[in-house]
């Protein structure tokens, strides 16, 4: 079965800091990644997502992950944190079989302090 | 700019109670899914319909939760009775096809309190 797991409930870092959210999955077929965000009081946005093209991934707001499939890793990174990317972030895997189901990591809280 | 449209946003309701939350998933999409949110389980998918059929319902407690979509612009997610257990965020998000790395798109959620 296909999972994710996100290491660090919480990631502190200061504005302008690098900017360093952990994702490891587990999966038995190739797998489509996925990073989403949530702020306070919304739905889930999509940051990027990798679906074996090219194994850097840029998304919106200066992040992207890159696939690394010998350390089954997908990490989300951005060079300087800004106040505005303080939110929650989730990790996804969904197996390339034809459905969109979508399978979550239990998320990583980032703060950014001034 | 399309969305996917939930409601009630927030909803507290009586233990015992029916509550019924509503999605309209994006013009055109025929994938709808119905996800939940708590603190302790984080996001546990529900439900899942392609098409309209419900293709994956087994994360749904049967005996009291129900999910159905009447139409294609029209999901429901309906508990009944309710239980204070049952508070949570309701997701609904829906995508454009069949292939595993489209993108699925999430409403902004219900807000259910039961009390």
């Amino acid at each position: 079965a296909q999972s994710v797991t996100q290491l660090g409930s919480h990631v502190s870092v200061s504005e302008g800091a690098l900017v360093l959210l952990r994702c490891n999955y587990s999966s038995s077929v190739p797998p489509y990644l996925f990073w989403y965000v949530q702020y306070p009081n919304q739905g889930l946005q999509l940051l990027l997502k990798y679906t074996s093209a090219a194994t850097l991934v840029k998304g919106i707001n200066g992040f992207e992950a890159e696939f690394k499939k010998s350390e089954t890793s997908f990490h989300l990174t951005k060079p300087s944190a800004h106040m505005s990317d303080a939110a929650e972030y989730f990790c996804a895997v969904s197996e390339n079989t034809g459905f969109q189901k979508l399978v979550f990591g239990t998320g990583t809280r980032l703060l950014v302090s001034p | 700019d399309a969305r996917v449209t939930q409601t009630p946003r927030h909803k507290v309701t009586e233990m015992g109670q029916e509550v019924t939350m509503r999605c309209q998933p994006i013009l055109g999409h025929n994938t709808v899914f119905w996800y939940r949110q708590t603190m302790m389980q984080g996001l546990e998918l529900l439900a899942y319909f392609r098409n309209r059929a419900p293709l994956d319902d087994s994360g749904m407690p049967k005996d009291r939760f129900s999910a159905e979509m009447p139409d294609a612009t029209l999901a429901t997610l309906k508990i009944q009775p309710s239980e204070p257990r049952d508070s949570a965020v309701y997701f609904c998000a829906s995508g454009p096809g069949t292939g595993s790395g489209n993108t699925i798109y999430f409403g902004e959620g219900s807000w259910l309190t039961v009390v």
